[in-house]
């Protein structure tokens, strides 16, 4: 099994469905992180988690809410889809370890593509 | 707040050719760099990272990335390039403390016979 598994890897919805993207890990990582990637625009941060009672807004959260449900499992949801949430999303850990060294290093999950129609 | 910039959107070589992708950071700093690959269809893997010392690191298959400090780049290189080698290349920022990693925009590279 991967380290790091999202679900669904391929979701095609209409505009204004709510939709759950989930991921969990068995890296046993305290951090957690979701991405965003569009072509010509790269990897864009949603939310971040550094532990489960703990969760930051990133770069693009507009549109988006998440849960740490776990320490393994952190959830990211479009309550209400657009078309221009059409991107692939991902899913990434990593560990604090000192220095912050560890902290940096992120492990990807495959990755979720979501179409709003 | 660090940020990254990857001046070449695509870049096309021959198979044998010499590679060299550009990053160039912008932090306050020493940051910590890293480059990632996205091969098509999946997710991305770490091919190497600069946190401190030897400023020419090695990375994973036949990689290697310089750390400029007076460029603020963080170049990576490949002698000869594999078809395999085809791929979006990321290069990415880091910072002491809690700040999540920044990405630049990533480089395509096409690999032609």
């Amino acid at each position: 099994d991967a380290d790091v598994t999202q679900t669904p890897r391929n979701r095609i919805t209409k505009t204004g469905k709510r939709i759950m993207l989930e991921c969990s890990q068995t890296k046993g990582h305290d951090r957690m992180y979701w991405y965003r990637q569009d072509p010509g625009l790269g990897l864009r941060l949603i939310y971040y988690s550094f532990d489960v009672k703990d969760i930051n807004k990133g770069e693009i959260s507009d549109g988006y809410s998440v849960s740490r449900q776990a320490q393994a499992k952190f959830s990211l949801s479009l309550e209400s889809a657009i078309p221009n949430q059409t991107a692939l999303y991902f899913c990434a850990t990593s560990d604090p370890g000192p220095l912050d060294v560890r902290a940096n290093v992120l492990t990807f999950g495959a990755g979720s593509r979501l179409t709003v129609l | 707040a660090q940020s990254v910039t990857q001046p070449d959107i695509h870049i096309t070589v021959s198979e044998g050719a010499s590679l060299e992708l550009r990053c160039n950071y912008s932090y306050g700093a020493t940051p910590y760099l890293f480059w990632y690959v996205q091969s098509p269809g999946q997710g991305l893997q770490l091919l190497l990272k600069y946190f401190s010392g030897d400023t020419l690191v090695q990375g994973i298959k036949g990689f290697e990335a310089e750390f400029k400090r007076s460029q603020s780049s963080f170049n990576l290189r490949k002698p000869s390039v594999h078809w395999s080698d085809a791929a979006e290349y990321f290069c990415a920022v880091g910072a002491r403390g809690n700040t999540p990693l920044v990405f630049g925009k990533g480089t395509r590279l096409s690999v032609i016979a």
